[in-house]
């Protein structure tokens, strides 16, 4: 089944504490994404990857890092968690072309304390 | 700021009632989408308009790309309640960087 995973799906966590969020999709996408939605904010793309080693800066990229080291993997990193990246966030994919059906996962709902 | 603003942000109507829900920007979008999400879940794309005054039908839903691509509508036909849920709508300016909107929280009451 084409799929786009993320785990964990929730996670609570303390300010300061290195976390990893993971995202994997099996359709050979080369585009992938990372976005956060808050209440009345809708969803803001935090990075994007055109494909391995190809990284770029979305709307709100302050805070996070990710990599793009294999094609079907795009983590994302928090090197220092803090209370205001409390959030739902979502991993998508597809491939590139304008206009491309973006796949997005389940969502990982993150709490810092 | 939000590049796209929608409008309304709830919306809750009867069965059979028709509804148009909005999407605006200053800026010029190469392409539009329009997304819709239930709780607990990612969106979904629903479709994607690439050229100015372009209308996409999908069964009661008639999507509409505005003439200088700046704005978008999304027109609902006799709602039912399994319309029910947040409907977003995404573009992009240059690139490949995705700008969503705030936005509209569908309620059909049956």
């Amino acid at each position: 089944e084409a799929q786009v995973t993320q785990n964990p799906r929730y996670l609570i966590t303390v300010t300061g504490k290195k976390l990893t969020v993971t995202c994997s999709q099996n359709m050979n996408h080369e585009y992938m994404s990372w976005y956060r939605q808050d209440p009345g904010l809708g969803l803001r793309q935090i990075y994007y990857s055109m494909n391995v080693e190809v990284t770029d800066k979305g709307d709100v990229p302050e805070g996070y890092k990710v990599s793009r080291k294999e094609k079907r993997n795009f983590p994302l990193i928090l090197e220092s968690p803090s209370p205001n990246q409390t959030s739902l966030y979502f991993c998508a994919s597809s491939f590139i072309n304008r206009g491309e059906t973006q796949y997005f996962g389940p969502g990982t709902r993150l709490l810092v304390l | 700021t939000q590049l796209l603003e929608q409008s309304p942000q709830f919306l809750s109507i009867q069965e059979g009632e028709n509804l148009t829900v909005y999407c605006n920007s200053s800026s010029v979008f190469s392409s539009l989408q329009w997304y819709r999400q239930e709780p607990g879940e990612g969106p979904v794309l629903l479709v994607t308009v690439v050229t100015g005054g372009e209308v996409k039908k999908l069964k009661r839903l008639t999507f509409q790309f505005g003439d200088a691509r700046k704005d978008s509508s999304l027109h609902i036909t006799a709602a039912q309640p399994g319309d029910t849920g947040l409907y977003l709508c995404a573009g992009v300016i240059t690139g490949n960087q995705f700008y969503f909107g705030t936005g509209t929280s569908l309620t059909v009451i049956p």
